[in-house]
């Protein structure tokens, strides 16, 4: 049963736009959510995150919004630009001092010049 | 500035086979881990070790072993390699817990045939 779902597996947006990844997840004990991003050939490197206390979380052209109630978070990226082509993931962990993230599957962005 | 450094970063194998995948960490970090990544997936926890002498299962631990031969270096060993074990794996650091950032490897690409 997978916890942390990303519906998109692609995203095309125009330079210049604004991007939004979408994740919702199902385990209402998720208390902290991380976005990642990966380059093909690349290991994965931290881009944002969130902690329950919040809703919002900004940093440069990244933000990211958490709604509790809908278990759904996004991730906005505006301006977007096309060095930002890469598959992000969204990851949760269970509980504050936790040592498990659980990942989706991911969203392939490809934003176009 | 190498950050986590794994080795090889290809490998194939024969089903049967056995070994050990390498990394290490410059950053310090207490805690390390070991991801593997399939097709269409999000990456799934192997093993973790907290700390320098612990060790602890992940989502996926069969089949695999562990050990955290220091403070620096984490390794993976498959003992008898089995198809299904043909992905992508990464290792990762972080200075405690997940909530605070994971810095990944460049990922080992493994075939088993």
């Amino acid at each position: 049963d997978q916890q942390v779902k990303q519906n998109s597996p692609s995203l095309s947006v125009q330079e210049g736009r604004i991007s939004i990844l979408n994740c919702d997840y199902t385990n209402s004990m998720f208390d902290y959510f991380l976005w990642y991003k990966k380059y093909p050939a690349e290991g994965p490197t931290f881009l944002i995150s969130i902690s329950s206390i919040k809703d919002k979380n900004e940093d440069g052209r990244f933000t990211v919004f958490l709604n509790k109630s809908a278990k759904h978070l996004s991730l906005h990226i505006v301006p977007s630009q096309p060095g930002d082509s890469a598959v992000y993931f969204c990851a949760a962990s269970g509980e504050a001092g936790s040592y498990q993230l659980t990942f989706g599957k991911g969203t392939k962005l490809s934003v176009i010049p | 500035n190498a950050g986590v450094t794994q080795t090889p970063k290809f490998q194939v194998l024969k089903t049967g086979q056995s070994m050990t995948l390498q990394c290490a960490q410059d950053m310090n970090h207490n805690s390390m881990y070991w991801y593997r990544q399939d097709p269409g997936m999000g990456l799934r926890l192997i093993y973790y070790s907290a700390s320098e002498g612990t060790t602890d299962k992940g989502e996926v631990p069969n089949g695999y072993n562990v050990s955290r031969l220091n403070k620096r270096e984490f390794s993976l060993r498959l003992e008898s390699a089995a198809p299904s074990q043909t992905s992508v794996y990464f290792c990762a650091s972080s200075e405690g817990v997940v909530s605070e950032k994971l810095f990944f490897g460049s990922g080992t690409q493994l075939s088993v045939l």
